[in-house]
């Protein structure tokens, strides 16, 4: 399968703790795009990489959230201290480049209790 | 007033129905992208368009670059086009990774 990947696809945790998801993007893409879905509204931009430069950051990303390209393959979105209110489908996308057509993974979906 | 809007927000259509989506988008544009989304969560991008006309099988994109808006079309619909379809945008003046994404339009095909 050479589309994007993300990992775990769900996640159930308790209020208070760390959780990490990953993204593999296509492999020759140099872009990658992290979104936030909530029930019942579009996806909300959240970060995206030019290669492993994090090159924008919405506001939604607050300070318990930090995301990482290290070597510009490979992505990863963490959450610190969960709340309940970041329980959402979390959901990655990658594209050749700026103006290229978006490939998006399955989610990871958070619930957090 | 959000940026996107789409309509209607529920669809629900008889196997064979020809379906129509529409999009209005209040900024300037450099793209307009249709994407499908199943129950599950999983997005599959079906169009993506600047101008004009774009058709892949049943399906077919327009966009109204004056008029700002654009429809998506479902010829013979099938109970397997059943899933969410959402419109997003590529705002001109703002960033290059910011989508901006309509709420989505649920459509239900029954057989």
């Amino acid at each position: 399968d050479t589309g994007v990947s993300q990992d775990p696809r769900h996640k159930i945790t308790k209020r208070g703790q760390n959780v990490t998801f990953r993204c593999d993007p296509i492999s020759e893409h140099n872009r990658l795009y992290w979104y936030r879905q909530t029930l019942g509204q579009g996806p909300e931009f959240l970060t995206y990489f030019q290669n492993e430069a994090q090159l924008e950051k919405s506001r939604l990303l607050s300070d318990r959230f930090s995301a990482e390209r290290p070597k510009g393959s490979f992505s990863t979105l963490e959450i610190q201290r969960t709340e309940q209110g970041d329980s959402a489908m979390y959901l990655c996308a990658s594209s050749l480049d700026s103006a290229g057509e978006l490939f998006f993974g399955e989610g990871s979906r958070l619930t957090v209790l | 007033k959000n940026e996107v809007e789409q309509s209607p927000q529920n669809l629900t259509a008889q196997e064979g129905e020809f379906i129509t989506i529409n999009c209005s988008y209040s900024v300037g544009i450099s793209a307009l992208h249709w994407l499908q989304q199943h129950p599950g969560g999983g997005i599959v991008s079906l169009f993506m368009l600047s101008s004009g006309k774009k058709k892949h099988g049943r399906l077919i994109a327009t966009i109204n670059i004056q008029e700002k808006h654009s429809s998506l079309h479902i010829t013979a619909s099938h109970p397997r086009d059943s899933a969410v379809y959402i419109c997003a945008v590529r705002d001109y003046g703002g960033s290059q990774g910011n989508l901006i994404f309509g709420k989505g339009t649920k459509l239900s095909v029954k057989p």
